[in-house]
Order: C-alpha cells, then sequence, then structure tokens
C-alpha cells in the first residue's frame, strides 16, 4: 500500500517550452502533497505544500508563477514548470501525507528527471 | 528551529560488515522520526520509522531505535549487502514540518 506515481519519469525538452509533471497517490487519497527539488548529491529542497481544493503554499525563493501547483483531487497533483530555462533542470520529486494519529508519514514518488536544453 | 544532523558520507564497507549511520536531532515537542533511502535514480523509499521515544523501528535487517535522552536515532545493520549501496536520510516530523538530513551516501563492495 501506500504507492506514489510520477509522470513522466524524465523529460527532455527546450528552453522556453513547459512541462507538466503529475504526481498520483494509486491507493489512498492525499489531502496534502509536497512538491521536492533534488540537485545532485544532495537533499531534497521543499517548494511547495499542495492542498486538494486550494492554492499551494510555496516555499521561499520559489517562484510560483514560474512553477505551477495544481491540486485538482485527492489522488492528483501536478507540478507545471512554465517556460523552463537550462538551470531549471533538476529531479523533481513529489509525495504524499498520511495522517496518522499522533504523526504523519509521507510516501515519496519515483521522482522525474527534467532537463532543458 | 528544529534540525536533523547525519554523519557524513560516503561511508564504504565491505559486504557483510557492521553498518552504523549516526543521526542526531533537536525539536520541541514529539517528533516521530523515519530512515528513508534513495537508491540511485529513483525516489525515497520509507525504510523504517519510530514516532514515540524508545520505540524500534526495523526492516529489512535495518532497525533504529529513537532516544529521546540522547536525541538520536542511529541507523544500524549487522551485515550489509551490496544491494543497500544507497543514499539514507534521516527524517522528523513534527508540527507538519518536514525536516531532512543531508543524506549519507553507503557504498558496499562485494
Amino acid at each position: 500500500g501506500a504507492v506514489v506515481s510520477q509522470h513522466p519519469s524524465w523529460v527532455i525538452c527546450k528552453s522556453g517550452t513547459s512541462v507538466k509533471i503529475e504526481c498520483r497517490s494509486l491507493d489512498f487519497q492525499a489531502t496534502t502533497m509536497f512538491w521536492y527539488r533534488q540537485f545532485p548529491k544532495q537533499s531534497l529542497m521543499l517548494m511547495a505544500t499542495s492542498n486538494e481544493g486550494s492554492k499551494a503554499t510555496y516555499e521561499q525563493g520559489v517562484e510560483k508563477d514560474k512553477f505551477l501547483i495544481n491540486h485538482a483531487s485527492l489522488t492528483l497533483s501536478t507540478l507545471t514548470v512554465t517556460s523552463a530555462h537550462p538551470e531549471d533542470s533538476s529531479f523533481y520529486i513529489c509525495s504524499a501525507r498520511i495522517d496518522r494519529d499522533y504523526s504523519y508519514e509521507q510516501y515519496f514518488g519515483p521522482g522525474t528527471r527534467l532537463t532543458v536544453t | 528551529g528544529d534540525s536533523v544532523t547525519q554523519m557524513e558520507g560516503p561511508v564504504t564497507l565491505s559486504e557483510e560488515a557492521f553498518l552504523t549511520i549516526n543521526c542526531t536531532y533537536t525539536a520541541t515537542g514529539y517528533p516521530s522520526l523515519f530512515w528513508y533511502v534513495q537508491y540511485p535514480g529513483e525516489g525515497l523509499q520509507l525504510l523504517l520509522k519510530a514516532t514515540k521515544a524508545d520505540d524500534k523501528g526495523s526492516n529489512k535487517g535495518f532497525e533504529a531505535t529513537y532516544r529521546k535522552e540522547t536525541t538520536s536515532f542511529h541507523l544500524e545493520k549487522g551485515s550489509v549487502q551490496v544491494s543497500d549501496s544507497a543514499v539514507y536520510f534521516c527524517v522528523l516530523t513534527g508540527g507538519f514540518k518536514t525536516i531532512f538530513g543531508a543524506g549519507t551516501r553507503l557504498f558496499v563492495k562485494a
């Protein structure tokens, strides 16, 4: 149980185009999903927190107009990188939260590697 | 604020060696603690967890005990395999915040 999928797993796009990445919780509903960015050999950097039915909360320094997040349903959140540039090339990972009695767990997708040429 | 400190890697071991990856934390309240593993080119997988003091999480031969007195959650495995080569992240959740350690890369040689 608690499987999170991402699509696509890798994408190459030209500078100036937009790319959409989907994150799905396959066997559970997630009111909260997270989007992370990971640079080579580094830890995960939280970009935004996505809540179903409301606007995403972006971390400081993350451009909300560039990284559009939509949490359309309890099983789907999307990240759209608009007008992508080479510096946006990275590994993007989503995760979905499951609330427990006194804590919560996060389950991560397999990641999407974006390369902007 | 809350923080997680992991031992720096990379850690290189021979197959069947004993593994310890240290993790200490600072937190207010009563955080939950997790170890996640990331294999090359993949996302993070939940390895084990502990939600309160003295809890021991275990999975696939790995274990870690939530020590409140030393604010630690060290990861151990008695006999590592080549397939354990990966990056391991110590993670704290509390107050609906998730704090990641920097990650420790483990190489296991045959």
